[in-house]
């Protein structure tokens, strides 16, 4: 099925550890985006990539890096995992029309204790 | 600070009735207004979007109002039904990059 690939599905982390959320789409879309959802928070963008070979910050970088490896992946890498960082990160996609808007893939939960 | 401004936090409506969320925004430069409907353990998944040079859009049972003078745009769910419970999304962005989402809107439709 087309769409968003999210591996893993969920993470138990130590304080101080490091990871990386990986995240594939073969919709040949431009845009990736990363998202953290928290309870009462909404959706926050974390990092985007409006094209391959670029990145820049969202909202809520730190703590946090992005690769866009080539156009179909752009991963997410913790370097230092904290319990501030527990939530459930979601990677989408998007074409540049936005005629079916972003593509979001299942979602990570990561816990970090 | 969020961007998008998003109300109620939750809501519980009788089946057949009409849910109706409501967002408010400042930034003046949102030139798209998407809503996306999440269930437990998915992603969200797009709903309905609306540019800003139209007052009303309507999809089957969904609509989105936009008053763009009192920067505020509404979804409203006509006809609720229990499949229609979920999590509710209003967000926006300028020309469709690093779309802000308001906190969400947890909606229950009692059978």
């Amino acid at each position: 099925n087309a769409g968003v690939t999210q591996t893993p599905k969920f993470q138990v982390l130590k304080t101080g550890q490091s990871m990386t959320l990986q995240c594939a789409q073969d919709m040949n879309h431009n845009s990736m985006y990363w998202y953290r959802q928290d309870p009462g928070m909404g959706l926050r963008l974390i990092y985007y990539s409006a094209s391959e070979g670029t990145t820049d910050k969202g909202e809520v970088p730190n703590g946090y890096n992005v690769s866009r490896l080539n156009k179909r992946e752009f991963s997410l890498r913790l370097e230092s995992a904290a319990p501030s960082q527990t939530s459930v990160y979601f990677c989408a996609s998007s074409e540049a029309t936005l005629l079916h808007g972003y593509t979001f893939g299942s979602g990570t939960r990561l816990t970090v204790v | 600070q969020q961007q998008v401004k998003q109300s109620p936090q939750s809501l519980i409506v009788q089946k057949g009735g009409i849910s109706i969320i409501n967002c408010a925004y400042e930034n003046t430069a949102f030139d798209y207004f998407p809503w996306y409907q999440q269930f437990p353990g998915k992603g969200p998944a797009l709903l309905i979007a609306i540019r800003p040079d139209v007052s009303e859009k309507k999809e089957g049972r969904f609509t989105i109002s936009f008053n763009k003078s009192a920067k505020q745009f509404s979804l409203h769910i006509m006809d609720s039904q229990p499949g229609d419970s979920a999590t509710y999304f209003c967000a926006a962005s300028i020309q469709g990059y690093k779309l802000s989402f308001g906190a969400g809107t947890t909606v229950t439709v009692r059978a």
